[in-house]
């Protein structure tokens, strides 16, 4: 396994709600990155975090918002969800040639 | 910003038959290529990876090709297995600040034993 850990497993909220999810990343990568997998998609890109600073940002609206820690944890926080934000949240452990990225098992949200 | 396109979206083969499938990238600075494997309900695991400054790389049955000038890279696993069968991701690297992957929409590979 990758060492990424990722909380909770599944979460289930409804329109309007806020949900925080949470990531752990892999020991020595200070590096993590947020996507989005919508159901028979591929991931996509949310945003990154380097040495707890946002470094670089997909397309994604503001409600969207996340933290890094100083061991490197993360969170991302979604605000006032929407249906369409129904899909498995994945973090990323980026290595430190900043390339490779691990996966975590991800978070599933259903939003009703 | 790069976007990636994959083909085909779903490949059926005959068990220890071959499986080839192909990404397109757009954005010339792209320098790395990962293959990410997603079994059902599971998170996408890195199986190979290329860099732009080599060619073709190849662990076991799992090989990667890339062609720069064409911007376009492939993915040939040989003597294909059941337990191959899975939605198979490509994606591409941008360097420009931000080391975001872009990936393709992936291909469901069937082997049929």
């Amino acid at each position: 396994e990758t060492g990424v850990t990722q909380s909770p497993t599944h979460l289930i909220k409804t329109r309007g709600q806020q949900v925080t999810l949470r990531c752990s990343s892999q020991s020595g990568h200070n590096t993590v990155s947020w996507y989005q997998q919508a159901l028979g998609q591929g991931p996509q890109f949310i945003f990154q975090y380097y040495r707890e600073e946002e470094n670089g940002r997909g397309n994604f609206p503001p409600r969207f918002s996340g933290l890094q820690f100083p061991n490197y944890s993360s969170e991302l926080n979604v605000n006032a969800l929407e249906l369409d934000d129904s899909a498995l949240y994945l973090c990323a452990s980026i290595s430190r040639n900043k390339d490779t990225q691990y996966f975590g098992p991800g978070t599933r949200l259903t939003v009703l | 910003g790069e976007n990636v396109e994959q083909h085909p979206s779903t490949l059926s083969v005959q068990e220890g038959d071959s499986a080839v499938i192909k990404c397109t990238y757009s954005d010339s600075a792209s320098n790395y290529f990962p293959w990410y494997k997603q079994e059902l309900g599971k998170r996408p695991q890195l199986i190979i990876d290329i860099r732009s400054n080599v060619g073709e790389k190849k662990d076991q049955r799992i090989a990667v090709t890339l062609n720069k000038t064409a911007k376009h890279f492939s993915l040939h696993i040989t003597e294909t297995q059941p337990e191959d069968s899975a939605v198979y991701f490509c994606a591409a690297l941008s360097g420009a600040g931000s080391y975001q992957l872009t990936f393709g929409k992936g291909t469901k590979l069937s082997v049929i034993p």
